[in-house]
């Protein structure tokens, strides 16, 4: 069913930037579309963005676009999330998730996340 | 946007039935995901396309939509059910993947 191992997470000041990575094994990356998952400490879960298996579509939520940029490369098997202008309530926990089967929006496999913290 | 609404918490003593709601407009139009996640744990797929059990997955957790409303159920509780379980959906109508607020189960 797959592996999912997210990295990058650190303290980061307002308005710095990051750039999340998810690593991939155990499936057909680039068979698959990726999405990322956010949780604030103690609130519940929050999609971020998500990108087809070709990167030919991307979306994101209200709270991140235009801020931050989704990606991948197929032939490292990894997804990435580039993000900027960051504020303090972009501090969570990120997942990188996988879909259950190929079209499907219920995430099968989810990675142990990496936590971002937003603070000055 | 198109909003998902569960209850914060349900309480349920061991042995019974817990049943925990999702509701949005028209939901039973939509198809329906639950997951569960117990503490300092990444989610778990528990019940995907409004019924559907991924393998491994106990015969007592069963889902349905219908109407405004979805419904995760969960038989024969036990204290290892005791997790938050979110209902999830993917609107069309902004391409957006949209989370309920979560549901603590606790079990007495």
């Amino acid at each position: 069913e797959g592996h999912l191992v997210e990295s990058g997470g650190i303290v980061a000041q307002p308005g710095g930037s990051l750039r999340l990575s998810c690593a991939a094994s155990g499936f057909t990356f680039g068979d698959y579309t990726m999405h990322w998952v956010r949780q604030p400490p103690g609130k519940g879960l929050e999609w971020v963005s998500l990108i087809s298996w070709d990167s030919g579509a991307t979306y994101y939520s209200d709270s991140v676009r235009g801020r931050f940029t989704i990606s991948r490369d197929n032939s490292k098997d990894s997804l990435y999330l580039q993000m900027n202008s960051l504020r303090t309530e972009d501090t969570a926990l990120y997942y990188c998730a996988k879909p259950s089967r190929m079209g499907s929006y219920a995430f099968g496999v989810w990675g142990q996340g990496t936590m971002v913290t937003v603070s000055s | 946007s198109y909003l998902l609404t569960q209850p914060p918490s349900v309480s349920v003593a061991p042995g019974q039935t817990a049943r925990i709601v999702c509701g949005g407009n028209n939901i039973g139009s939509k198809t329906v995901h639950w997951s569960q996640q117990k503490p300092g744990q990444a989610p778990v797929l528990v019940v995907y396309d409004n019924s559907d059990r991924p393998s491994g997955i106990p015969e007592r957790f069963s889902g349905s939509n219908s109407g405004n409303t979805a419904t995760l159920t969960i038989t024969r509780v036990e204290a290892g059910d005791e997790a938050d379980y979110y209902c999830q959906v993917w609107d069309s109508s902004r391409d957006h993947v949209v989370f309920g607020g979560g549901t603590k189960l606790t079990v007495l």
